[in-house]
């Protein structure tokens, strides 16, 4: 089964400082790999998803992820934290194994102190 | 992108009643998948709602307390029955972007409150 850790329940960053949010993914074969971002009130928005075609993906709002296979990992980052930034981030996995369900991570709150 | 919207956004209920969330997306789909947030958790898949024959429970849902209707391609409802304060959560209904992709897109979500 495939499964997604997020490393950090709360991250804190002053705005224009840099933001990594980590991942490590659980999976036997190549995975398909997701951010999503949740403002308060507000529903999931997509900000980057990993397919094997490049191992760094851009995403919007500045955003990007690196898959690292030999690490297991796919972490968030942006070069410069801005206060609208601050929302709950999801790192999901589609299960193949399952008919491609979403598996989310647990979470991660990134607070922008200014 | 998507536009999916759900009705109602919140809601405040009695233990005991049901509450039906409506959930209208943009193009015609065969899976509807319904999700539910717990306060201060992630989202936890609720059951995939297809077109044309019975929703697909996961471990842990049953139809007697969550019954799904898929009328069209374009329409969901999830129904909460016999509420209590457990079930207050936010439930996301979501599609995905196309009939070859597992990317989905997510509606704004239903924000339930039982007391």
């Amino acid at each position: 089964a495939q499964s997604v850790t997020q490393l950090d329940s709360h991250v804190s960053v002053s705005e224009g400082t840099p933001v990594l949010l980590r991942c490590n993914y659980s999976s036997s074969y190549s995975p398909s790999l997701f951010w999503y971002v949740q403002h308060p009130n507000k529903g999931l928005q997509l900000l980057l998803k990993y397919t094997s075609a490049a191992t760094l993906v851009k995403g919007i709002n500045g955003f990007e992820a690196e898959f690292k296979k030999s690490e297991t990992s796919f972490h968030l980052t942006k070069p410069s934290a801005h206060m609208s930034d601050a929302a709950e981030y999801f790192c999901v996995v589609s299960d193949r194994d399952s008919s491609y369900k979403l598996i989310f991570g647990s979470g991660t709150r990134l607070l922008v102190r200014p | 992108s998507a536009v999916i919207s759900q009705k109602p956004s919140r809601d405040i209920c009695q233990r005991g009643t049901s509450l039906t969330i409506q959930c209208q997306v943009d193009s015609q789909v065969t899976m509807m998948f319904w999700y539910r947030q717990q306060p201060g958790q992630s989202l936890t898949l609720i059951a995939t709602a297809n077109q044309g024959s019975e929703a697909t429970y996961e471990s842990g849902f049953v139809i007697d307390k969550f019954p799904i209707s898929r009328p069209n391609l374009t329409f969901s409802t999830l129904t909460v029955s016999n509420m209590s304060p457990e079930d207050s959560s936010i439930y996301l209904c979501s599609r995905r972007a196309g009939p070859s992709t597992d990317t989905q897109y997510f509606g704004p979500g239903t924000r339930l409150t039982v007391l």
